[in-house]
């Protein structure tokens, strides 16, 4: 069956960085891209950003700009984020989510990982 | 940028109908998903497409969306049903953007 798997738990003190990694099972690895998304406790959902596994183009939301990094390992159809100068508002569980795209052009995700907490403190 | 707006509470007696609103400017013009997340696990897509179901979602989860609201319908409620629902859509200028969630209580 489809499914993502991602790395454990982290606990980071602020100025470090973390990466977060994402293997996928059961479909063709290169056929989707794969988004990021995060929750802060008690918040909803934000998208991060997204990478296509076929050329790996990326798209990342513009207040992570320059903190955010997201690749891809095509020969063990893993995906990568990793997130530089962590502050204590990063602290959040981090899902991957395999992309879907409508033939309106909209994207959405149909598969996501459990999710990574990744706690930032001092 | 795009903003999506939704009520942060809706309560719904069981087996009656509960509405799930996410506003936006001219969002009948987008395609409006949604997501479901229940407490400690990972969100589940219940609708894509504004009103298409992905398979092994209860056919009593529908969608529809027009003008300024975009609206997941979720008839007969039941207890298990109690979760955050989210909606999303794609915007040029914003990417990906989800609304606020909802809680729905079932009573």
């Amino acid at each position: 069956q489809v499914q993502l798997v991602q790395s454990g738990a982290e606990v980071k003190k602020p100025g470090a960085s973390v990466k977060v990694s994402c293997k996928a099972s059961g479909y063709t690895f290169t056929s989707y891209g794969i988004s990021w998304v995060r929750q802060a406790p008690g918040q909803g959902l934000e998208w991060m950003g997204s990478i296509s596994t076929y050329n790996s183009n990326t798209k990342y939301a513009q207040e992570l700009q320059g903190r955010v990094t997201m690749t891809t390992d095509t020969s063990t159809g893993t995906a990568y984020m990793e997130l530089r100068s962590l502050r204590s508002d990063d602290t959040a569980v981090y899902f991957c989510a395999r992309d879907m795209t409508t033939v309106t052009g909209s994207y959405y995700m149909d598969v996501w990982g459990k999710g990574t907490t990744v706690t930032v403190s001092s | 940028s795009y903003v999506l707006t939704q009520p942060p509470s809706v309560s719904v007696a069981p087996g009656k109908t509960a509405r799930i609103t996410c506003g936006g400017n001219n969002i009948g013009s987008k395609s409006v998903h949604w997501y479901q997340q229940k407490p400690g696990q990972a969100p589940v897509l219940v609708i894509y497409y504004d009103s298409h179901r992905p398979s092994g979602i209860p056919e009593r989860f529908s969608g529809s969306n027009s003008g300024n609201t975009a609206t997941l319908t979720i008839s007969r409620v039941e207890a298990g049903d109690e979760a955050d629902y989210s909606c999303q859509v794609w915007d040029s200028s914003s990417d990906r953007i989800f609304g606020g969630g909802t809680k729905l209580t079932v009573l």
